[in-house]
């Protein structure tokens, strides 16, 4: 099957840096993916959708700038958050859509960031 | 604006007994609906979308338009079923655009 895969898995970093993460879609090419944000034992939370070749949309309440997304390739999407703080520590998931007609999403295996 | 609501966030059950996992959902229009699964320390993969009607790994879930639900059901459950569960809804024009619900944790017992 198609597979997504980011990179890095985990990632520490002092407060005020900035992180890159990065969604792949390995065998397969993705227009289109999908960002999420996952708190302990909760749901996954829409970020954001990225298209490839165009500026990214956002979800209500999420902030652009401070939530950088590329996606600069049909195999590749990225994350940066800017400015990291403590309360952007999270575990962030993203899926890419497939081009084949049944549309399935797949999903990469999360990436969990700590910001100290 | 949608929303998919799974009431239980811990279910238990005991290998052989049913299982069924609840899923409401809130939406305007015609959904689709899915279910998702998470082993542990694994990522989230598709189970099953009601479109396709199929059953897979026994499981099965049937859309209730009347009732609003998606409740994903398997009459004999086994230990590796044992998994995060996600009850997640597309709507609109946005494909692959999901909501997701809470999740549940199955838990099968031997």
């Amino acid at each position: 099957g198609a597979v997504v895969s980011q990179h890095p898995s985990w990632v520490i970093c002092k407060s005020g840096t900035s992180v890159k993460i990065e969604c792949r879609s390995l065998d397969f090419q993705a227009t289109t993916m999908f960002w999420y944000r996952q708190f302990p034992k909760q749901s996954l939370m829409l970020m954001a959708t990225s298209n490839e070749g165009s500026k990214a949309t956002y979800e209500q309440g999420v902030e652009k700038d401070k939530f950088l997304i590329n996606h600069a390739s049909l195999t590749l999407s990225t994350l940066t958050v800017t400015s990291a703080h403590p309360e952007d520590s999270s575990f962030y998931i993203c899926s890419a859509l497939g081009l084949a007609a049944t549309g399935e999403l797949f999903f990469g295996e999360g990436s969990r960031l700590t910001v100290l | 604006a949608q929303r998919v609501t799974q009431p239980e966030k811990l279910l238990s059950v005991f290998k052989g007994a049913p299982v069924e996992l609840k899923c409401n959902y809130s939406y305007s229009g015609s959904p689709e609906l899915f279910w998702y699964v998470q082993y542990s320390r694994q990522r989230l993969q598709l189970l099953l979308r009601h479109i396709s009607r199929e059953s897979i790994k026994g499981f099965t879930a049937d859309l209730n338009k009347g009732e609003t639900s998606f409740h994903l059901k398997k009459p004999f459950a086994q230990e590796e079923d044992s998994a995060m569960y996600y009850c997640a809804l597309a709507g609109g024009t946005s494909y692959g655009k999901l909501t997701f619900g809470q999740g549940t944790i199955l838990t099968v017992h031997p």
